[in-house]
């Protein structure tokens, strides 16, 4: 069974660029999350989807990050502008949604991203 | 806000030796905590978990404790192996995921 892929596994963009990152989860499963992890710091929540709903975004930054996931599947993060702070890797996780509170994420490898 | 820290950010151990891994967490309503290994230019792999009315579990060579009174989680590994090396993520679960900054473990052969 294929894992949680990403793409693209690096990024390095300019400041003022617009970057879309994509996860595609483990096939079946509902919940998918998205993470950041600056440079030598934690690894921080972004936000959680459970289908195509997002369940909680309280972790995205601010209004230039913008997470979809149209029909279920695949999900995108968009950042527009990208600003210098925006560096760091993203990570995807999905689990499977059977107890959420218990629920097993599978994580991606990861987007590094580089803003210039 | 929630915090979730390691009390040390590398540890080196000779392999064959039981490696112990520290993390403090700050929110007592935490119900749900997990360790993560990951390797270099890999996602955060699941190691074990364990829930809040436990005070330890087992796994293949790991186990974690968690005592709730001082807030403190551990993974022990033991007889250590190269393989080992990687950065271990201490996470709780308090309606969302709050992962620590990661200790690194260098295990020299």
């Amino acid at each position: 069974e294929a894992g949680v892929t990403q793409f693209p596994s690096h990024s390095v963009i300019e400041k003022g660029q617009t970057v879309t990152l994509r996860c595609d989860p483990i096939s079946g499963h509902d919940n998918l999350y998205w993470y950041r992890r600056v440079m030598g710091k934690e690894i921080k929540f972004l936000l959680h989807f459970v289908k195509e709903s997002k369940q909680d975004e309280s972790g995205m930054p601010n209004n230039r990050f913008l997470a979809e996931r149209t029909g279920g599947t695949y999900s995108t993060l968009k950042v527009q502008p990208a600003e210098l702070e925006d560096s760091g890797v993203y990570f995807c996780a999905s689990s499977q949604g059977i107890r959420e509170s218990t629920d097993t994420q599978y994580f991606g490898p990861g987007t590094r991203l580089t803003v210039l | 806000g929630e915090s979730v820290g390691l009390h040390l950010p590398t540890l080196s151990v000779q392999e064959g030796d039981n490696s112990i891994i520290n993390c403090a967490y700050s929110n007592s309503a935490s119900d749900y905590f997990i360790w993560y290994k990951q390797e270099s230019g890999k996602g955060p792999q699941f190691i074990i978990d364990i829930r809040s009315n436990m005070d330890k579990r087992q796994g293949q060579r790991v186990t974690v404790l968690l005592n709730k009174t001082v807030k403190h989680l551990s993974l022990q590994i033991a007889a250590t192996q190269p393989g080992d090396s990687a950065v271990y993520f201490c996470a709780e679960k308090c309606n969302q995921f709050y992962f620590g900054t990661g200790t690194s473990l260098t295990v020299i052969p």
